[in-house]
């Protein structure tokens, strides 16, 4: 059982824009920034975004993240084949010092 | 550019030991937090330990607490994990993760990753 909630799946259409969820509690996506990170098959994870809506250099502007409240969301536009991967949430927890992530979400492109 | 290279994975008994390595390179590896993180076979990723980047402080997980121990020699640009006790639930793929900076626990950039498996 994760700390942080994400739907185990979504799905969407080449082109479409399709959003993935986080959600959490106070001491964690509350309290402090969230980030996603984006994990290829066969592959290490990847930072994705960072201070809940923050792209690393080299990120395409098609994904974007927000926060609000106690829940977090990662939106990704323009979707593409390549994009069909596993998207994974993460913030620190003030209560368990400790980085809590989400369960994973698989994204399929339809 | 960063590079970690981990080393030190493989295959140990129940309640074995094995220690893991990670090399670090294109940055001033004293000036940030490391962090390991896991994943066992078809799971997520779970946050196992992190070290400051002077070593002073020092965080694990309540599924590793008093059986692994991270440590680094900064003279040597290199970040350990000493595990002990190992059980079958500990198999998983150890990633070696460099924080962003300034102690914000954004895991912003990680190894390929070495595999432990658990196993009689």
């Amino acid at each position: 059982q994760s700390v942080l909630t994400q739907p185990p799946s979504a799905s969407g259409t080449p082109g479409q824009r399709v959003t993935i969820s986080c959600s959490g509690s106070s001491s964690n996506i509350g309290r402090n920034t969230v980030s996603w990170y984006q994990q290829l098959p066969g592959t290490a994870p990847k930072l994705l975004i960072y201070s809940n809506s923050h792209r690393p250099s080299g990120v395409p502007d098609r994904f974007s993240g927000s926060k609000s409240g106690t829940s977090a969301s990662l939106a990704i536009s323009g979707l593409q084949s390549e994009d069909e991967t596993d998207y994974y949430c993460g913030a620190w927890d003030d209560s368990l010092n400790a980085v809590v992530f989400g369960g994973g979400t698989k994204l399929t492109v339809l | 550019e960063v590079q970690l290279l981990e080393s030190g994975g493989g295959l140990v008994q129940p309640g074995g030991s094995l220690r893991l390595s990670c090399a670090a390179s294109g940055f001033t590896f004293s000036n940030y937090a490391m962090i390991w993180v896991r994943q066992a076979p078809g799971k997520g990723l779970e946050w196992v330990s992190q070290i400051s980047g002077s070593g002073g402080d020092i965080y694990y997980a309540d599924s590793v607490k008093g059986r692994f121990t991270i440590s680094r020699d900064n003279s040597r640009d290199t970040l350990y994990l000493q595990m002990n006790s190992l059980r079958a639930e500990d198999t998983a793929v150890y990633y070696c993760v460099k924080d962003w900076g300034g102690g914000t626990s954004v895991l912003a950039s990680w190894g390929q990753g070495t595999l432990v498996s658990v196993s009689s």
